[in-house]
């Protein structure tokens, strides 16, 4: 594998499930971002890691959680999610956070909220 | 705050037509711009970059020139084919160094045969 991986690629569940989405980066690279993309909405960005530590939560709400084990892998744990969390879930990352590294995203995990 | 504003879309052209996607940004001091690419189905692509003014980006017959003048940046290709539909998102990284990537609302381009 290569770059960055998603899994999975598409997620349905129901408000009440509990759900986590998978990143996983091959680069050597040490930070690591979660985006949302919404329809006709620029991308948003979540939550920033640089060397496993949150360095950035961008006012998302708490039934979003973040997991960073390590360099290599985020994760985001999903529950009590609401039909309007419903998007396209894209994992990115890049040398270091800070400074002007470009970002390398994943293919992302549709999400429907039902 | 720092901000991308990318022309609405889309843009529909025919094969081998010239494109243009224009790209504005407000940001203090000298960002660091950059142009990315959405296939169907896929994640965000690095298409170029510059990160200095009067720097040019280009990759795959793509150009862009970075004019801190008139705060652009826009995208061009002198004859595009049915495979660069895709959508087209502008961005850029603060002077601040935060890393933080702002990004344009996107251009949705159709390329038809």
């Amino acid at each position: 594998e290569t770059g960055v991986t998603q899994t999975p690629r598409h997620l349905v569940m129901g408000m009440t499930n509990k759900k986590s989405l998978k990143c996983e980066q091959h680069l050597g690279h040490n930070a690591m971002y979660w985006y949302k993309q919404s329809a006709k909405k620029p991308l948003e960005l979540m939550f920033v890691y640089n060397f496993k530590e949150q360095t950035e939560n961008n006012s998302v709400p708490s039934r979003f959680s973040p997991e960073c084990p390590n360099s290599s892998h985020l994760f985001l744990h999903l529950h009590t999610l609401q039909p309007e969390d419903s998007a396209l879930y894209l994992c990115a990352s890049s040398s270091l956070a800070g400074g002007r590294n470009e970002q390398f995203f994943g293919p992302g995990t549709r999400l429907t909220v039902l | 705050g720092d901000s991308v504003t990318q022309m609405e879309g889309p843009v529909t052209l025919s094969e081998e037509a010239f494109l243009t996607i224009n790209c504005t940004y407000t940001a203090t001091g000298y960002p660091s711009l950059f142009w990315y690419v959405q296939y169907p189905g896929e994640g965000l692509q690095l298409l170029l970059k510059a990160t200095k003014a009067d720097d040019k980006g280009s990759n795959k017959g793509f150009e862009a020139t970075y004019r801190k003048e008139t705060t652009s940046f826009h995208l061009e290709k002198g004859s595009v084919q049915v495979s660069d539909s895709a959508v087209y998102f502008c961005a850029l990284i603060g002077s601040s160094n935060t890393g933080k990537l702002i990004f344009g609302q996107g251009t949705t381009l159709q390329v038809k045969p």
